[in-house]
């Protein structure tokens, strides 16, 4: 079956500093990927998509790459804000129709000190 | 336009009670999905429906949930008999037509609580 692993943290840095939260997964067939936040007291939110090999989906200033060759959607920003403390889940869901929902990760926790 | 939301947004039940939570979709969105967020499990796909239709319902922890669909639009996810590992916040989510690319808009969850 498909899964999602990433580094599930608290992952905690200071204002300014790169961020990266690996993301891999295996799946059956050709899938799009996702990068979900949930920032406090909010609910999921779309922050980033790809939907086939080599894409790089962007928003907010943060990044990630489709890499089928190591089955890894990395999630990076150059220089991180307190605001941008959340929790990020990495998602990916099969290309071939909806009769599945998306796989999540575990979900990491970002903490961002001023 | 109105998001994705869901009723009620906290719900506290005794053990062995039946439990009803509701999902209004994205008008014009025919795909909806339920999930589970809980401490010890994480994100889980329970069920989706294309239109009024549940093709696959083997994600539903047990018989003692159910979901349903009218009209196209609104959907409940039934809870029978509630047991306290079913605590935990219920999303919905929509999408346009269900395609494996789109983006699902995700409610604000119902928190469930089962003493």
């Amino acid at each position: 079956g498909n899964s999602v692993t990433q580094m599930e943290g608290p992952v905690t840095l200071s204002e300014e500093a790169f961020l990266t939260i690996n993301c891999t997964y295996t799946a059956t067939g050709y899938p799009s990927l996702f990068w979900y936040v949930q920032y406090p007291g909010e609910g999921l939110q779309l922050l980033l998509k790809a939907t086939k090999a080599d894409d790089k989906g962007s928003n907010k200033g943060f990044e990630a790459t489709y890499r089928k060759e190591t089955t890894s959607f990395h999630l990076e920003k150059g220089s991180v804000q307190v605001s941008d403390s959340a929790v990020y889940f990495c998602a990916l869901k099969e290309a071939r129709g909806g009769a599945d929902g998306l796989t999540f990760g575990k979900g990491t926790h970002l903490i961002i000190q001023p | 336009g109105a998001g994705v939301s869901q009723s009620p947004s906290n719900k506290v039940t005794e053990k062995g009670k039946d439990v009803e939570l509701r999902c209004d979709p994205i008008s014009g969105h025919t795909a909806l999905y339920w999930y589970r967020q809980s401490l010890g499990q994480g994100l889980e796909f329970l069920i989706y429906f294309q239109g009024n239709s549940a093709p696959d319902k083997s994600g539903l922890p047990s018989d003692r949930f159910s979901a349903e669909r009218t009209g196209g639009s609104v959907s409940t996810l039934t809870i029978q008999r509630t047991q306290q590992e079913d605590s935990a916040v219920y999303l919905c989510a929509s999408s346009f037509t269900g395609g494996g690319w789109e983006t699902q808009y995700f409610g604000p969850g119902t928190r469930l609580l089962v003493l």
